[in-house]
């Protein structure tokens, strides 16, 4: 079955760097996105953006552009999301959820657990 | 940006009862692209609906979906136990956004 593992839970001091992993399994690898979504604590959902991961081609929210960075290793199946010069307001949890290449339109099939991303001093 | 906004916030509701959960967006969703997802407490969310209207794998049928332009609907036909949760609705016609939720809850 579908299957997408993320990292641990992490904490950080502003302006610090994190970077959160998305083990997937079960399916091929190259046949999907990966989004990040990320919701702060009675916040809605937040989407940050995607990676290809067949070309690795990406796409940034406005909100995050210059501050993240999603890559991805083909042979590891994994997906990575980077976010620098963090402050407080990045505290949330994180998610990656996969999208089929081949949908009609980038909805989420598959969801990690969640990586929650504390910043504080 | 397309802002959407979910009604109710809350809807306190018995097993077995009708759920009618609103979705409304600031401007037209292009393509039809709403989607309709279901997040229980300390879990991932789930996709249950994807383009207005189509269930997701293995997702029951008394959950439904419905609308056009601005206004979407999902229903919840009878209640069962495992459906109290949070539900949130996602555009993906232009960028990707989504609403606050609305939580279904027990009466």
């Amino acid at each position: 079955q579908v299957q997408l593992v993320q990292s641990g839970a992490e904490v950080r001091k502003p302006g610090a760097s994190v970077k959160v992993s998305c083990k997937t399994s079960g399916y091929t690898f190259t046949t999907y996105a990966i989004h990040w979504v990320r919701r702060a604590p009675g916040q809605r959902p937040e989407w940050m953006g995607w990676i290809n991961a067949a070309n690795g081609n990406t796409e940034y929210s406005q909100r995050f552009q210059g501050r993240v960075t999603f890559t991805r290793d083909t042979s590891a199946t994994t997906a990575y999301m980077e976010l620098s010069s963090l402050r407080s307001e990045d505290t949330a949890i994180y998610y990656c959820a996969g999208d089929s290449l081949a949908a009609d339109g980038q909805f989420f099939d598959y969801w990690g657990q969640g990586t929650l991303v504390t910043v504080s001093s | 940006e397309v802002v959407l906004t979910q009604s109710p916030g809350t809807l306190s509701l018995s097993p077995g009862e009708r759920a009618t959960l609103s979705c409304r967006a600031s401007q037209g969703v292009k393509y039809s692209y709403l989607a309709w997802y279901q997040q229980k407490p300390g879990q991932a969310p789930r996709l249950l609906i994807y383009g207005v209207s189509s269930r997701a794998t293995g997702i029951p049928d008394r959950f439904s979906g419905s609308g056009s332009g601005t206004d979407f609907t999902l229903t919840i036909s009878r209640l069962e136990p495992e459906d109290f949760a949070v539900y949130y609705c996602q555009q993906y016609g232009t960028s990707s956004t989504f609403g606050p939720g609305t939580k279904v809850d027990i009466k």
